[in-house]
This record gives structure tokens, C-alpha cells and sequence, in this order.
């Protein structure tokens, strides 16, 4: 069975400080690669997504890869706010085919000090 | 803008109740789940649709039904319910497949407490 293990689960850095949150799958056969932003008691905001012929995307200060062959990815956040105090979730659509079906992480939760 | 609205956002109900939780998309997307948000259990699958009549369990179906008679609706019922199924509940939508983006979308969430 795939599963997704997020680390670390939380996360604590003052303000300005660069960051990584990492994402790896047991099954390293993904097709598609999503990261989420959820504030507390909101949704889930799609940050970025990899698609199966790339191998990175950029949002402004955010930035994730994704090494296929070990089916790590990692999401950069760049120059930390206040603002990006949030749980970020990652997740993949395997391989596995003839499925649509995301398999998430129990996300990162962080929180960036003024 | 395209988008998903889930209604009602919070609800309390009894053990035993019948709940239907609304679920409502503009992306025109054939793919749609719903899932609950519990802590220390992540987000978890619950039903899911690839088209208009089309249903399939996820992992942690039991005690709930769905159905699909358009594309834009995939309501989620609870027949009887009951407290271990006090969550947040979210629904989602995705393009038809790799052919697209594949990118899924969320609604805002149902936060549904049964006493």
C-alpha cells in the first residue's frame, strides 16, 4: 500500500528564514505531484503542481521538486512571512493506473514568528 | 471563476439522523471525492466519481452513499448517523486524468459534529 510521510510534522523558524518541507512515497511511481497550503478550519489551496513531465514548479517564493526515482519531493519556501504560517500537505497520484486517486500526507505544520 | 461550494459549512445533528452534505462544482470536471479530515488520520477517501453515474468506495466507505445523476453535483448522504462520524469534510474535483492537468481542487469544507 502507498503511503506519504511528511517531514518534519511541524515546524517552527523566525521570520526571513529559508525553509524546506519534505514529501516522499513509499512507491516512488508517481505521476502527478500536488502541494497544498490549509489554513486552520479552511480547505485545501492547491500551491503547486508537478506534472508528469516536469520535474519542478515556481510560485513566486515558493519552489517544489520532485526526484522520481526515489519519489522524494521537497517544497522550498523562500524568505519566510508570518503569512506562510499554515499545514502544507503534499500529495501523489500514483502510477497505478486507471486512477485519479491523490494520496495525501498528514501534512507540515508551520509556523513562522514575527 | 470556476469553483466548489459545499453547503452546509457546519452542521450538528443527532445519532440516527439522516445528513446530506451538498457538494457543487463549475470546473466541468468529470472527477469528483469526497473525503474527512480527522486528526492524526490525514485526509482520508471516502467515495469518488469518474463521470455522471458512475460511484466507487474509497477507504473508509461504510455508513455513507453518494450518487452522481450530473456532472456538477456528487451529494454525500450519511443514512444513520453516528458519532464516530463527528469530522470535516471536504469535496474535490479533478480534471478527467493525465490527459489534462490532473490538478485537484478543493471545496471550503462541512464541519458535521453528531451527538
Amino acid at each position: 500500500k502507498q503511503e506519504v510521510t511528511q517531514i518534519p510534522a511541524a515546524l517552527s523558524v523566525p521570520e526571513g528564514e529559508n525553509l524546506v518541507l519534505n514529501c516522499s512515497f513509499t512507491d516512488s511511481a508517481i505521476y502527478n505531484l500536488q502541494w497544498f497550503r490549509q489554513d486552520p478550519g479552511k480547505g485545501l489551496t492547491s500551491l503547486l503542481l508537478i506534472q508528469s513531465s516536469q520535474r519542478e514548479q515556481t510560485s513566486g517564493r515558493l519552489n517544489a521538486s520532485l526526484d522520481k526515482s526515489s519519489g522524494r519531493s521537497t517544497l522550498y519556501i523562500a524568505a519566510s512571512q508570518p503569512g506562510d504560517s499554515a499545514t502544507y500537505l503534499c500529495a501523489g497520484l500514483p502510477f497505478t493506473s486507471g486512477t485519479y486517486k491523490y494520496i495525501f500526507g498528514t501534512g507540515t505544520r508551520l509556523k513562522v514568528l514575527a | 471563476d470556476a469553483e466548489i461550494t459545499q453547503s452546509p459549512r457546519h452542521k450538528i445533528t443527532e445519532t440516527g439522523r439522516q445528513v446530506t452534505l451538498a457538494c457543487h462544482q463549475t470546473w466541468n470536471h468529470n472527477n469528483m471525492f469526497w473525503y474527512r479530515q480527522d486528526l492524526g488520520h490525514g485526509l482520508r477517501l471516502i467515495h469518488y466519481s469518474y463521470g455522471v453515474q458512475d460511484t466507487n468506495k474509497g477507504e473508509v466507505s461504510d455508513g455513507y452513499s453518494v450518487s452522481r445523476s450530473n456532472t456538477e453535483d456528487l451529494p454525500l448522504t450519511l443514512e444513520s448517523a453516528a458519532s464516530s462520524q463527528t469530522s470535516v469534510y471536504f469535496c474535490a474535483s479533478s480534471d478527467p486524468g493525465p490527459v489534462d492537468t490532473g490538478e485537484l481542487f478543493f471545496g471550503e469544507g462541512s464541519r458535521l459534529t453528531v451527538l
